[in-house]
């Protein structure tokens, strides 16, 4: 088992760019998550996706958006990217199911730098 | 979600019991107490949860008061490899669902040789 696997690892874009990120989940994993993490902070939740649909958000504009396809993979996408949007990008996996705790398992991360 | 307070640094010398201390005083009765920790350049790892009674893995043993207020992680034997940044969160139990996880900032714990 691959685990949660991310690409690329690294990246780097200019101001109003935008990026494209990709997730693909841990096997017999049905649910995405994905966070941002500034240097020095804890991870920060973008939202959740689950059956192709956004089920979760956190306080991030409308220029983050996302996408879960047929196969659970995700993307993340961000439009006209600031300075403020470098950080290190991380996906999390887990299992929709009736357990009653929340393990999540995260991918390495992508590092952007908006420059 | 309930907040957590967490030590910003502590230090451990290898071989040696880490202990871990997180506050929550003001956690709900139907929320957990979870830990996971961020090794330098890698995502979070989950390492342990527990709701009121003490709970132990083959990574940790999580220690939660009588009152639930605050709680304790205890890596036995620690290692270089478990320095590492270690969050203590605080979460309602999931409805059928995943929920999102509210990190802090964190402990940065320190093993040395």
């Amino acid at each position: 088992d691959a685990g949660v696997t991310q690409s690329p690892t690294h990246l780097i874009k200019t101001r109003g760019q935008q990026v494209t990120l990709r997730c693909s989940p841990k096997s017999g994993h049905d649910t995405v998550s994905w966070y941002q993490q500034a240097l020095g902070q804890g991870p920060q939740f973008i939202f959740q996706y689950y059956e192709e649909e956004e089920r979760q958000r956190g306080n991030f504009p409308d220029r983050f958006s996302g996408h879960q396809f047929p196969n659970y993979s995700s993307e993340l996408n961000v439009n006209a990217l600031l300075l403020g949007d470098s950080a290190l990008y991380l996906c999390a996996s887990s299992f929709r199911g009736t357990s009653d705790y929340n393990e999540q398992f995260f991918g390495p991360g992508t590092r952007l730098t908006v420059l | 979600d309930a907040k957590t307070t967490q030590p910003p640094s502590m230090d451990c010398a290898e071989g040696r019991a880490a202990n871990l201390p997180c506050n929550h005083s003001t956690i709900s009765g139907n929320e957990y107490v979870y830990w996971y920790r961020q090794i330098h350049s890698q995502g979070p790892q989950y390492i342990i949860h527990g709701l009121k009674n003490n709970e132990t893995n083959e990574m940790a043993s999580l220690i939660i008061t009588e009152d639930r207020k605050s709680s304790t992680l205890i890596l036995p034997h620690a290692t270089l490899r478990d320095t590492a940044v270690y969050y203590c969160i605080v979460q309602k139990r999931p409805k059928g669902g995943s929920e999102k996880l509210v990190f802090g900032k964190g402990t940065k714990l320190t093993v040395n040789p």
